[in-house]
């Protein structure tokens, strides 16, 4: 039983280039979301998704996109990456809305 | 607003010296309170829920606690295996759905 799986785990993008992450979970949950963690700051909401072709914005979702296709899949996209973004990005995924959220190992983002 | 704060910052033990982690909320109406552990390089890993004022749970060496304003997290003999950073969460009524409001949380070393 994987859990949360996230691909890719490390990535160097230059300023305005785009990319997409992408998480998968195999514990048949209907929540799913995406967090940034940077140092100081603790987790903070980017995305969300409450079932299969939904979304949501979060607390910090200027810049990003995300799709849920799949009630397994959810990907966020970043169209034109900027310093800004760096940070480590986290999946987390919960059976329902007052479930706890199991995490992904991350992905570690940088832009230069 | 919502606001999560954890104290301290930082610990450190000697391998037996037991302590307690804090974590005191200000939030409009609390749906949980959760606990996580999280080690280098890895996504938070799901200690403890608490859903009201005097649930207590225990897991091993830790006990967490929850009163109306705060929550600690009670670790008994620690061993250098439980050094990790703990993050404390709150989700709240009202917020977006299923999200977690995280403190930046404690970084715990414990020394043989």
């Amino acid at each position: 039983n994987a859990g949360v799986t996230q691909t890719p785990k490390f990535r160097v993008l230059k300023t305005g280039q785009s990319m997409t992450l992408l998480c998968a979970q195999d514990m048949n949950h209907e929540y799913m979301y995406w967090y940034r963690q940077d140092p100081g700051m603790g987790l903070r909401l980017i995305h969300y998704s409450v079932g299969e072709g939904t979304t949501a914005k979060g607390e910090v979702p200027d810049g990003y996109n995300v799709s849920r296709l799949k009630k397994q899949n959810f990907l966020l996209g970043l169209e034109s990456a900027a310093p800004s973004q760096t940070s480590v990005y986290f999946c987390a995924s919960s059976y329902q809305g007052n479930s706890p959220l199991h995490f992904g190992n991350g992905t570690r983002l940088t832009v230069t | 607003e919502d606001q999560v704060t954890q104290s301290p910052e930082a610990l450190r033990l000697q391998e037996g010296e037991s302590s307690s982690l804090n974590c005191s909320y200000t939030v409009s109406g609390l749906r949980g309170l959760f606990w996580y552990r999280q080690d280098p390089g890895k996504g938070p890993e799901f200690l403890f829920t608490l859903y009201s004022a005097g649930e207590e749970k225990e897991k091993e060496r830790l006990k967490a606690t929850l009163t109306k304003k705060e929550s600690f997290l009670h670790i008994t003999a620690p061993k250098p295996e439980d050094s990790a950073t703990y993050l404390c969460a709150v989700r709240v009524y009202g917020g977006s759905q299923g999200n977690l409001i995280f403190g930046k949380g404690t970084k715990l070393s414990v020394k043989p």
